[in-house]
C-alpha cells in the first residue's frame, strides 16, 4: 500500500525548533518530488516547500523561507523539514505529499498530517 | 502573494452539477496548464481530484471535471452525490516565488 506517515509533531514556544519527519513506503520514493503543505486550523491549503527526487531542487514559500530546511533521505524512504524561529503564525497541520510525476503543482498522495502548535 | 480566488461556498441538489471557479491572474492560472484540485472531507487529508486543468487521476470518478479559460480554471461536478459534500481547493503553479499557490477553499453543501 502507497503510504506516507508524519512525525514530529507538537507544542513548541515561539522562537523555537521542531524537526518533522515523513515516512513514505509502497512506492519508489526516489523517484518522486516531495512537498510540504500546510493548513492552520480552520483555514485553508498552504504550499510550505518542495523538494526533487534528487535534492538538487529545493523551494520554499516566502512566508517560510530562511526558516525552514526540507531535506530527504532516499536511503531512508523519508522526508524531513527543519523549522526554526518558529511564530504563532506556523501553528498548522503538517502534511508530506507526493508530487505528480511530470506535473507542477499536483500531490497524488497525502500523509495524515502532524500538528504543530506554537504558544507560549 | 494572494491565495488564487475562489467562492466560499456553492450547493447543488442530488443529481444536479455544479461548477466552483478558480481565479487568478497571467503569472499563475492563465500562464499554467499545472492546475490541480483537491476535495477534503472534515479531518481527512485532501485527495487529489484533477491535475494538469483536465486529467483525472485513476479511481476519481468521471463526474469530475476541469477545465481552464483565461486567468479562471473550474472544476465542474455532474450527477452530484451526498459524499461529493465537502471542501474543494484548486492549486496552481505559478512564476512567481511562491511557485504553488492555493485557492481559498469552497464549501460546497449537497442540499
Amino acid at each position: 500500500e502507497v503510504q506516507l506517515v508524519e512525525s514530529g509533531g507538537g507544542l513548541v514556544k515561539p522562537g523555537g525548533s521542531l524537526r518533522l519527519s515523513c515516512a513514505a513506503s509502497g512506492f519508489t520514493f526516489s523517484s518522486y518530488s516531495m512537498n510540504w503543505v500546510r493548513q492552520a486550523p480552520g483555514k485553508g491549503l498552504e504550499w510550505v516547500s518542495s523538494i526533487s527526487s534528487t535534492s538538487s531542487y529545493i523551494y520554499y514559500a516566502d512566508s517560510v523561507k530562511g526558516r525552514f530546511t526540507i531535506s530527504r533521505d532516499n536511503a531512508k524512504n523519508s522526508l524531513y523539514l527543519q523549522m526554526n524561529s518558529l511564530r504563532a503564525e506556523d501553528t498548522a497541520v503538517y502534511y508530506c505529499a507526493r508530487g505528480v510525476s511530470g506535473s507542477y503543482s499536483s500531490f497524488d498522495i497525502w500523509g495524515q498530517g502532524t500538528m504543530v502548535t506554537v504558544s507560549s | 502573494q494572494s491565495a488564487l480566488t475562489q467562492p466560499a461556498s456553492v450547493s447543488g441538489s442530488p443529481g444536479q452539477s455544479i461548477t466552483i471557479s478558480c481565479t487568478g491572474t497571467s503569472s499563475d492560472v492563465g500562464g499554467s496548464n499545472y492546475v490541480s484540485w483537491y476535495q477534503q472531507h472534515p479531518g481527512k487529508a485532501p485527495k487529489l481530484m484533477i491535475y494538469d486543468v483536465s486529467n483525472r487521476p485513476s479511481g476519481v470518478s468521471n463526474r469530475f471535471s476541469g477545465s481552464k479559460s483565461g486567468n479562471t480554471a473550474s472544476l465542474t461536478i455532474s450527477g452530484l452525490q451526498a459524499e461529493d459534500e465537502a471542501d474543494y481547493y484548486c492549486c496552481s503553479y505559478t512564476s512567481s516565488s511562491t511557485l504553488k499557490l492555493f485557492g481559498g477553499g469552497t464549501k460546497l453543501t449537497v442540499l
